[in-house]
C-alpha cells in the first residue's frame, strides 16, 4: 500500500528555536498534503492544506507566519514551527492523497511527530 | 453538536469478543474513512467506504448512506486490536478535507 513517511518522529527543542517536520510520499505523487495537530485524547485538527507549487491554505485561527508550510515537490511537504513556545508542544501528523489512484479520496497518514518545546 | 459522532467513546472487551463501533454523521458525504491510531500516534487507514460493506481480515465496515450511519466490526478481538478507532468523513461541501469523529478508545484484555 501507499506509504507516507514523516520525520522526525520525536523532537525536543528549546523555546524560541524553529523546528522543521518533513512529510514524504514514498511510492506515489501527492498534489495535496494535509497537516494536522492533535492534543492528548482529542481528535485531529486540520491546520492547513498544502498544495504542490502554490501557497498553503490555512484553517481559521492557525498562524501562517508561525507554521510555515512548503510543498516544493509532488513527494515532499514540510511544516516549520517557527520560534516555538511550550504551548506549541503537540502531536503533528500529515496525510497525503495519491493523485494516481482513480479513487483519490483515499488518505494515507504519516507516523506523526511529537514535538516538545522546553 | 459535532457533525461526526462516534459511540462508544471508550470500550473494554475481553479477547475473542465481537466488537462494534458506531459512527453517525449529519452532513452529505462523498466517502467515509475508518482509521486506527495506535498509542504511538501513527494512523492507519483501515477502510474507505462510499456504500455497502467492506471486509479485511477480522475487520468489517458497513455504511448506510440513507441513515447516515456506519459501523466498524471486529471479530475475534485480540489485545493487539487495542487502539483508538476514528471515523472521518469527506464532506461534499468541503472538497478534500476530512471531518473527524472524536474516536473510540478500545482496550482488549487477554
Amino acid at each position: 500500500g501507499a506509504v507516507v513517511s514523516q520525520h522526525p518522529s520525536r523532537v525536543i527543542c528549546k523555546s524560541g528555536t524553529s523546528v522543521k517536520i518533513e512529510c514524504r510520499s514514498l511510492d506515489f505523487q501527492a498534489t495535496t498534503m494535509f497537516w494536522y495537530r492533535q492534543f492528548p485524547k482529542q481528535s485531529l485538527m486540520l491546520m492547513a492544506t498544502s498544495n504542490e507549487g502554490s501557497k498553503a491554505t490555512y484553517e481559521q485561527g492557525v498562524e501562517k507566519d508561525k507554521f510555515l508550510i512548503n510543498h516544493a515537490s509532488l513527494t515532499l511537504s514540510t511544516l516549520t514551527v517557527t520560534s516555538a513556545h511550550p504551548e506549541d508542544s503537540s502531536f503533528y501528523i500529515c496525510s497525503a492523497r495519491d493523485i494516481g489512484r482513480i479513487m483519490n479520496t483515499e488518505a494515507f497518514f504519516g507516523q506523526g511527530t511529537r514535538l516538545t518545546v522546553v | 453538536k459535532n457533525e461526526v459522532e462516534q459511540s462508544p467513546q471508550n470500550l473494554t472487551a475481553q479477547e475473542g469478543e465481537f466488537i462494534t463501533i458506531n459512527c453517525s454523521y449529519s452532513v452529505g458525504i462523498s466517502a467515509l474513512h475508518w482509521l486506527q491510531q495506535h498509542p504511538g500516534g501513527g494512523i492507519v487507514s483501515l477502510f474507505m467506504l462510499s456504500s455497502g460493506k467492506k471486509k479485511h481480515g477480522r475487520l468489517i465496515a458497513t455504511i448506510n448512506i440513507q441513515e447516515k450511519h456506519s459501523s466498524l466490526h471486529i471479530t475475534a478481538s485480540h489485545p493487539r486490536d487495542s487502539a483508538v478507532y476514528i471515523c472521518a468523513v469527506l464532506k461534499k461541501s468541503s472538497g478534500d478535507k476530512l471531518t473527524f469523529g472524536t474516536g473510540t478508545r478500545l482496550a482488549v484484555r487477554p
